[in-house]
């Protein structure tokens, strides 16, 4: 089975604060993707990458980076946090060949204070 | 840009079959999908069809495809409580795997 791991559950951190969310996927996946859902909106891409050191922004990358320096990781980054940012952040995978099965982690939900 | 609509809530009494709907504007959708999300749960995969088909089956769940008015329905017989879910209507483009979300319709299933 496909797993995708993501960091934490929860997460609670002060405005300013550098943010650090990881996702690692076990099966050798090309894609890798940051959302983040709120309720009544959905789910919404902030960025994604197709293969390692690559990235692309989706339709909601203020304030957000990423890194990928390796297959099966992929992180999200939130510079300097802001209350805006306050969300459940959901990461997801998939193979290149197979981009219709995407595989998504159980979440973290952020809270900036 | 793309667009994804549904309405955001839907009850039904256990036993009935539950109907959700999903509208988009992108007329060069590849893939429409339908994911379920449970309390406290990242996303999982029910289903998906291809956009040059007309209907497909799995079990429970029956997903029709109005190309032509752009609208895809979920129908899910004889409904369960453990079908009480979060469901999201997704459509992608072609090979990008970028997903584009509706809202999400809650389904509460009463016993």
């Amino acid at each position: 089975d496909v797993k995708v791991t993501q960091s934490s559950r929860y997460l609670v951190k002060r405005t300013g604060e550098k943010v650090f969310l990881e996702c690692v996927q076990d099966m050798d996946h090309e894609n890798m993707f940051w959302y983040r859902q709120d309720p009544g909106l959905g789910l919404r891409l902030i960025y994604f990458s197709y293969d390692v050191k690559m990235k692309e922004k989706g339709d909601i990358p203020e304030g957000y980076s990423v890194s990928r320096e390796k297959k099966e990781r992929f992180s999200l980054i939130l510079e300097s946090a802001s209350t805006n940012q306050t969300s459940m952040y959901l990461c997801a995978s998939s193979a290149r060949d197979r981009v219709y099965e995407q595989y998504f982690g159980p979440g973290t939900r952020l809270t900036v204070t | 840009g793309e667009d994804v609509e549904q309405s955001l809530f839907l009850s039904v009494r256990e036993g009935d079959s539950s109907v959700i709907n999903c509208t988009y504007t992108d007329s060069s959708s590849t893939y429409l999908y339908w994911y379920k999300q449970e309390p406290g749960a990242g996303l999982q995969l029910l289903t998906y069809i291809f956009s040059n088909m007309d209907m497909k089956q799995d079990q429970r769940l029956t997903v029709l495809l109005n190309k032509k008015d752009k609208h895809l329905s979920l129908r899910i017989a004889d409904t369960q409580t453990g079908d009480s879910a979060i469901y999201f209507c997704a459509e992608s483009t072609g090979n990008t795997g970028k997903l584009i979300f509706g809202q999400g319709t809650t389904l509460q299933v009463k016993p």
